[in-house]
């Protein structure tokens, strides 16, 4: 069965800094990668995707990813956060046989202090 | 991406009743799936409803607490049944279109008292 983990559960940051979400997930055959945000009170918003080819994605907002397949990881990245980018953020997986069902981690909650 | 309207969007229910959520799709998909999210939780697999046949429960949701009808390729509902206030949760639904990836419902926001 596939999981998904992401490390962080809580990150506080000040604006201008750099931003790297962890993410890890467990499936031994193809996989979709995704990285969704939630900001309060909102509903899931998709940030990107990773499907097939280039292993760095480049998502909305300034946001991208790497898809490290050896290490079975999917990173979130931004160079620099705004007080905006407060939000949970779910890094979720979906493996390519069977279902395809979407499995999603247990979210990263972000806290930009101005 | 897919259109989902989701309804109703929110309810308060008493407990030992039950509810019932709408998804309608506006096309034809293969799979839907229902999710939960518990407050200040991420979103938990609840099933996957194929048309035509039973749908598929993930581990520590059973078919008599979430019964789910898929009578068509654009259509399911999701039933909370006998609610207790541990049912208090946002329940989505979602639907995958190929390349473009999963769409999901706005959501239904149930409280339980």
């Amino acid at each position: 069965a596939q999981s998904v983990s992401q490390h962080n559960h809580h990150v506080i940051l000040s604006e201008a800094a750099s931003l790297e979400l962890g993410c890890n997930y467990s499936y031994g055959g193809t996989v979709n990668l995704f990285w969704y945000v939630q900001y309060p009170g909102q509903h899931l918003q998709l940030l990107l995707k990773y499907f097939s080819g280039d292993p760095l994605v480049k998502g909305i907002k300034g946001f991208e990813a790497e898809f490290i397949k050896s290490k079975f990881s999917f990173n979130l990245r931004k160079p620099s956060v705004q007080w905006s980018d407060t939000a949970e953020y779910f890094c979720a997986v979906n493996g390519l046989e069977g279902a395809q069902k979407l499995v999603f981690g247990q979210g990263t909650r972000l806290t930009i202090n101005p | 991406s897919a259109v989902i309207s989701q309804k109703p969007s929110r309810d308060i229910c008493q407990r030992g009743t039950s509810l019932t959520i709408q998804c309608q799709v506006d096309s034809q998909v293969t799979m839907m799936f229902w999710y939960r999210q518990q407050p200040g939780q991420s979103l938990t697999l609840i099933a996957t409803a194929n048309q035509g046949s039973e749908a598929t429960y993930e581990s520590g949701f059973v078919i008599d607490k979430f019964p789910i009808s898929r009578p068509n390729l654009t259509f399911s509902t999701l039933t909370v049944s006998n609610m207790s206030p541990e049912d208090s949760s946002i329940y989505l639904c979602s639907v995958i279109r190929g390349l473009r990836g999963y769409t999901f419902g706005s959501g239904t926001r149930l409280t339980v008292v």
